[in-house]
Order: structure tokens, then sequence, then C-alpha cells
């Protein structure tokens, strides 16, 4: 059973900041993988997508890599801004592509 | 298009009540999902369609769960009997898998309290 384990939980930057979030999962036999936003109470917004054929994507000021064998990604976010605060959760994509998540990583970023 | 639109945002339902909670994926998207997410966790996957076909249900999904794609178009997921541990946020997600390219597209899904 594939499983997806996010670090950190939690994280707390000043703006202006660089900084990494990591995704993790057991199984490697994954289609893709899907960055997404999620705002308090609301739905997701799909940030990236990487097949698994590609290394990493880019869009503006972030950037989302992928490494199948290992089971890894990280989504890197270039000068954070307040805006940014939520939740970040990836989800690898298997068989009916039906999406397997993490537990997600809270950002905040202060001004 | 608009994207995918839940239908009602909130709802807040006796124990023991029935609801049927409504989700109109993107236009021409074949594939259309429902997830369930409890506070703190991520979404865990319920069950899904292709245009009108239910292909998959999870083990979440228990007898009292049914969802419904008649035309391969909006979908409907009712709970009845509703219980307290039903209480989450139900997200309804569609796409149309092209190739590799399969990305997902989420509503805003439609928060249940049962009280």
């Amino acid at each position: 059973k594939q499983e997806v384990t996010q670090i950190p939980a939690a994280l707390s930057v000043p703006e202006g900041e660089n900084l990494v979030l990591n995704c993790s999962f057991t199984d490697s036999a994954i289609y893709n993988l899907q960055w997404f936003r999620q705002d308090p109470g609301k739905g997701l917004t799909s940030l990236l997508l990487i097949q698994s054929s590609q290394r990493e994507q880019t869009s503006g000021r972030l950037n989302a890599s992928l490494d199948k064998s290992s089971g890894r990604s990280t989504l890197y976010i270039a000068a954070s801004q307040p805006g940014d605060s939520a939740t970040y959760l990836c989800a690898v994509s298997e068989v009916g592509n039906k999406l397997t998540f993490g537990t997600g990583t809270q950002l905040k970023v202060e001004l | 298009d608009t994207g995918v639109s839940q239908d009602p945002r909130h709802k807040i339902t006796k124990r023991g009540q029935n609801v049927t909670f409504r989700c109109d994926p993107i236009s021409e998207h074949n594939r259309l999902y429902w997830y369930r997410q409890t506070l703190g966790q991520g979404p865990e996957f319920l069950t899904y369609f292709q245009n009108e076909a239910q292909l998959e249900k999870s083990r979440l999904l228990s007898d009292r769960f049914s969802a419904e794609r008649p035309k391969g178009s909006f979908s409907t997921l009712e709970i009845q009997r509703t219980e307290q541990g039903d209480s989450a946020m139900y997200l309804c997600a569609s796409s149309f898998p092209q190739g590799e390219n399969t990305e997902a597209f989420f509503g805003q899904g439609t928060r249940l309290t049962v009280v």
C-alpha cells in the first residue's frame, strides 16, 4: 500500500526566505506526482504536476523535483511571501489516476 | 470553463439523517473522483468514475455511502443514516487523462458537520 510522508509538518519562516518542502513515497510505481495548495476551509489548488518521466517542473517562484527511484520529491519556494501561507500537499498518482496524499506541510510566512 | 463546482459548500445535519452532495466537473472531463478529508489529514480516496461507470470504491466507502454519475456529467454522493464520524470535508476532482498528463482539478469541497 502506497504511503506518502511530508516533512516538516509545520514551518514558520520570515518573509523573503527560500524554503524547501519534502515529500517521500514508498512505492515508486507512480504515474505522476502533484503538489497542491490548500487554504483553511477551502479546496485544493493544483500548483505543479511532474510526470513520472520528468525530473522537475517550474512555475514562477515554485520549483518541484522528482526522484522516482528514491521515492522523493521536493517543492522549492523562492522569496517567500505572506500570501504563500497555506498547507501544501503532495500526492502521487497510481492505477486509475487516483491520488494518495501526504498529510501536508502547514506553512506560515511572517512579515 | 468555471472549474469543478460543488454544492452545497456547507451542510449541518442531525445524526441519522440522509444527505446528498453534488459535484459538477470541468466540462468534457471524463474522470470524476470523490475524496474525504478530516481535520489535519490529507484527502483520502473514496471512489471514481470514468464517464458514467463507477470503476473503483475504497474500503472507506461503507454501505451507507453511494455515488452516482448517471449521464457521465455531474455526480452525487449520498450518505444515509449519517454518523458523527462522517463529519469531514468531501472533495470532488475531475481529470481528462492524456498520456502521462493526468492533472486533477479539485472543487472547493462540501464541509459536512453531523451533530
